[in-house]
């Protein structure tokens, strides 16, 4: 069992619909990184979270750590949007363990 | 330059050849990490340099993979004797500090090995 898994794998939506993916991860964790990655494209960094919520534009981060889950809200969904979502988890070393990803595709 | 710099953007290397990949992290950031990503898949932690010091190269899949960073800025990660199997997306990550946050992420080396 991956030490961190994402869910759906792949979500094809219509725009405007809104997003949700999900991450669970087994170890503790001192954060958890939310990442986008365009096709042929480096990785971009959206949030970094140790507790709580964060919030950037249409995009929504949340973590529970008691439950050791975390998701990713985008609302207003654009097809802009369509990328590779990544959650990563860090556990005070510093090397990331990384999930597989969660392929989006937003429909105009 | 503003952001994490990788070259070549795309490596064709024949099986059995030897190949080098450059990263050059954001100005001052301490911590500089490879990963490798192969297709389809999550990146996988490759080694982790603080400064000039690679203080973890455990993902390293074999002895033919080598990286250094001699002045604790620009990195190098060496691949001896590729294999097909070595067929990945190279990424370099920088941090300001040598917690792990707040990582900026190089665009990647795609290498092919025939």
């Amino acid at each position: 069992k991956n030490e961190v898994e994402q869910s759906p794998q792949n979500l094809t939506a219509q725009e405007g619909e809104f997003i949700t993916i999900n991450c669970s991860y087994s170890v503790g964790i001192s954060a958890l990184h939310w990442l986008q990655q365009h096709p042929g494209g480096g990785i971009v960094s959206l949030f970094m979270l140790s507790s709580g919520k964060k919030k950037h534009g249409r995009l929504i981060a949340t973590i529970n750590i008691q439950e050791k889950h975390s998701s990713l809200h985008i609302t207003a969904s654009h097809p802009r949007d369509s990328a590779v979502y990544i959650c990563a988890v860090s556990r005070g070393a510093q090397k990331l363990v990384f999930g597989q990803g969660t392929r989006l595709t937003i429909n105009p | 330059g503003a952001g994490v710099s990788q070259s070549p953007r795309y490596k064709v290397a024949k099986r059995g050849q030897d190949v080098a990949l450059r990263c050059d992290p954001i100005s001052g950031h301490v911590s500089l990490f490879w990963y490798q990503q192969a297709l389809g898949q999550g990146p996988e932690f490759l080694t982790y340099f603080q400064n000039e010091a690679q203080l973890d190269k455990s993902g390293l899949p074999s002895d033919r993979f080598f990286a250094e960073r001699p002045e604790g800025s620009v990195s190098t990660l060496k691949i001896q004797r590729t294999q097909q199997e070595d067929s990945a997306v190279y990424l370099c990550a920088s941090s300001p500090n040598n917690q792990g946050t707040y990582l900026f992420f190089g665009s990647g080396t795609q290498l092919s090995v025939l």
